[in-house]
């Protein structure tokens, strides 16, 4: 079956550090992947996607990379800011087994990030 | 404004006691699911239901039963909830199946089971 795994946290990083999130996965045929941020209290927010090999997802200053090769999604950011301070998941999605099977998501265990300033 | 909403946000509850978290969306989408949220093991899928009156098991429903009535709501319902079921808990929707990867998230509901 699909899975997701990502670096454990918590990660902690000072103001304008350089953040990266590491993201493997494993999954048949060609899954679209995905990063969703939650912010404390909240529910979950699509940050970015990319949907074949080589597309880079990108939005707010954090992109990844879909690297078909090396099955990984790694999230990166420049300079981080303390309102980045949330939980990240890698996801993915591939088709249903049978026609008409809904594309079900199949998340990491989260990556949680404190900024501090 | 476009939403998912969950209710209650808190709920304590005893053993055997049933319950129902609600699950409503304003933005006419056809698809909805539940997760459960836990320490180390990300958002597992509970249910989830393409459109009304389809709904169909995710990757954890044992315990868990839903019903999908109309198009806006979409309940879960403990029967006889356990202590094992003490989680946090995420309605979700999407415009269609086709497009799920783009979910809308509610707020969430912490469910402790004593």
């Amino acid at each position: 079956g699909n899975s997701v795994t990502q670096m454990e946290g918590p990660v902690t990083l000072s103001e304008e550090a350089f953040l990266t999130i590491n993201c493997t996965y494993t999954a048949t045929g060609y899954p679209s992947l995905f990063w969703y941020v939650q912010y404390p209290g909240e529910g979950l927010q699509l940050l970015l996607k990319a949907t074949k090999a080589d597309d880079k997802g990108s939005n707010k200053g954090f992109e990844a990379t879909y690297r078909k090769e090396t099955t990984s999604f790694h999230l990166e950011k420049g300079s981080v800011q303390v309102s980045d301070s949330a939980v990240y998941f890698c996801a993915l999605t591939s088709p249903g087994g049978s026609s008409g099977s809904a594309r079900q998501l199949t998340f990491g265990s989260g990556t949680q990030l404190t900024v501090l300033p | 404004e476009a939403q998912v909403t969950q209710n209650p946000r808190y709920l304590i509850t005893v053993t055997g006691k049933k319950l129902t978290v609600t699950c409503s969306q304003n933005m006419n989408h056809e698809y909805m699911s539940w997760y459960r949220q836990d320490p180390g093991l990300g958002l597992r899928q509970i249910y989830y239901s393409m459109n009304v009156e389809v709904t169909d098991k995710g990757d954890v429903p044992e315990g868990y039963k839903v019903s999908r009535k109309e198009k806006r709501n979409f309940p879960l319902i403990l029967e006889s909830p356990s202590p094992n079921q003490t989680s946090l808990y995420f309605c979700a929707s999407s415009l269609s199946w086709r497009t799920n990867e783009k979910l809308f998230f509610g707020s969430g509901t912490q469910l402790s089971v004593l």
